[in-house]
């Protein structure tokens, strides 16, 4: 039943480690994000991704890489984690990229990197 | 009252009256607005959005006012519930990205 589902949903790891959040979304819809939330609850874009090719990829490490195996699908593999990676991710998705559509989030993953 | 600076801005509200909650986009050539709620340990969902070429839009409980004059775009939920208690983005479609404001707090008194 749920639409945007990832997987998991909390990430406690050690400095230095690589770890990788999957997402999934069963509303057949064509684009799919990666948003990074701070303890300010502000939201920041990280990726986004359309049938399965990057359309916008913001100014993340390149340590970050994001994987779509295919539009149902939107993994992101952290290498090489840093302190300053804790925060909450989410996963999104919506119809269209350029159309008017909401997204749609999923519950996020609380990453605590120590 | 609100409060700003390095706190999220809160807005407390007695249970069964009406909210509003603003929102200043940046972008006066942005032509979609879209209000999200985000509870306690979850996602942001979506509320309501409004086409820059109507100024008002009005959902189940909720209402989306649109003053494009001064780029102002504010949510107003009717007899407000402790449900409604989450931290509410307003947001804005600009050169075909989303742009996220801050965030504002709801607290709900009873």
């Amino acid at each position: 039943d749920t639409a945007v589902s990832q997987t998991p949903k909390y990430l406690v790891t050690q400095m230095g480690n690589d770890k990788s959040i999957k997402c999934e979304q069963n509303l057949g819809h064509d684009t799919m994000y990666w948003y990074k939330q701070d303890s300010k609850k502000f939201l920041k874009i990280m990726f986004s991704y359309n049938n399965k090719e990057l359309i916008i990829n913001e100014t993340v490490p390149n340590r970050f890489s994001p994987k779509s195996p295919d539009k149902a699908h939107l993994n992101l593999h952290i290498n090489s984690l840093e302190l300053g990676d804790s925060a909450v991710y989410f996963c999104a998705s919506s119809q269209a990229t350029l159309s008017n559509s909401p997204l749609h989030f999923g519950n996020g993953t609380r990453l605590t990197v120590t | 009252g609100e409060s700003v600076g390095l706190h999220l801005p809160t807005l407390s509200v007695q249970e069964g009256d009406n909210s509003i909650i603003n929102c200043a986009y940046s972008n006066s050539a942005s032509d979609y607005f879209i209000w999200y709620k985000q509870e306690s340990g979850k996602g942001p969902q979506f509320i309501i959005d409004i086409r820059s070429n109507m100024d008002k839009r009005q959902g189940q409980r909720v209402t989306v006012l649109l003053n494009k004059t001064v780029k102002h775009l504010s949510l107003q939920i009717a007899a407000t519930q402790p449900g409604d208690s989450a931290v509410y983005f307003c947001a804005e479609k600009s050169n075909y990205q989303l742009i996220w404001g801050a965030g504002t707090k709801l607290i709900i008194k009873p």
